[in-house]
């Protein structure tokens, strides 16, 4: 059970876009097309951005979209709002009743 | 609405037991598999255990297998985690979640356990 691997920070001008790698194998992210995105504000708890891959949940901004490649998934920001700054995390189902999370992205707005 | 309540955090000497709880309300709970993520205190998120709906499926983290147990009660709308032989490395904020699809779209708030004499 490694962590996904994900790059410590990304960064971005208001409007701009940005994409936020992560990387597992064929065992969790390149298995399954279960991979989940997550946003997290200091001190608050993980909200669920992206489920499924690409499905966003109700209420969340359609400008965040998730896609995946075999064994890396991603998570793009478009049009980058001051309040997107966060951590990130992704997760993807490994099989068995198992999850694994990625190590997180801080996302800064310029 | 959906809400869930952490409790039983706190301090404790290394190698003792401490049970965390959280109190479900808003949805079916009795319908839904449930898990347990962790958050050391400025690090990252680290999924520690699923129950399914009947309580007949678990499964844990290879770092916790072993030592920690995930239970529920579906007539209280409880989930429960039990944590035995704790570890310094076991200090954490954690957090019962409720999934959607296979994402968690409910987390709680969080009960920080410190392991330390």
């Amino acid at each position: 059970q490694s962590a996904l691997t994900q790059p410590p920070s990304a960064s971005g001008s208001p409007g701009q876009s940005v994409t936020i790698s992560c990387t597992g194998t064929s065992s969790d992210v390149g298995g399954y097309n279960y991979v989940s995105w997550y946003q997290q504000h200091p001190g608050k708890a993980p909200q669920l951005m992206i489920y499924e891959v690409t499905q966003r949940p109700s209420g969340v901004p359609d400008r965040f979209s998730g896609s995946k490649s075999g064994n890396t998934a991603s998570l793009t920001v478009s049009g980058l709002q001051a309040e997107d700054e966060a951590d990130y995390y992704c997760s993807s189902y490994a099989g068995s009743y198992l999850w694994v999370f990625g190590g997180g992205t801080k996302l800064t707005v310029l | 609405q959906v809400q869930l309540v952490e409790s039983g955090g706190g301090v404790v000497q290394p190698g003792r037991s401490l049970t965390v709880s959280c109190a479900a309300s808003g949805f079916t709970f009795s319908t839904f598999g449930m898990q347990w993520v962790r958050q050391v205190p400025g690090k990252g998120l680290q999924w520690v255990a699923f129950i399914s709906y009947d309580g007949r499926d678990k499964n844990y983290a290879d770092s916790v297998k072993g030592r920690f147990t995930i239970s529920r009660d579906n007539s209280k709308n409880t989930l429960k985690l039990q944590m035995n032989s704790l570890r310094a490395e076991d200090t954490a904020v954690y957090y019962c979640a409720k999934p959607y699809s296979y994402g968690l779209d409910y987390w709680g708030q969080g009960t920080l356990v410190t392991v330390s004499s």
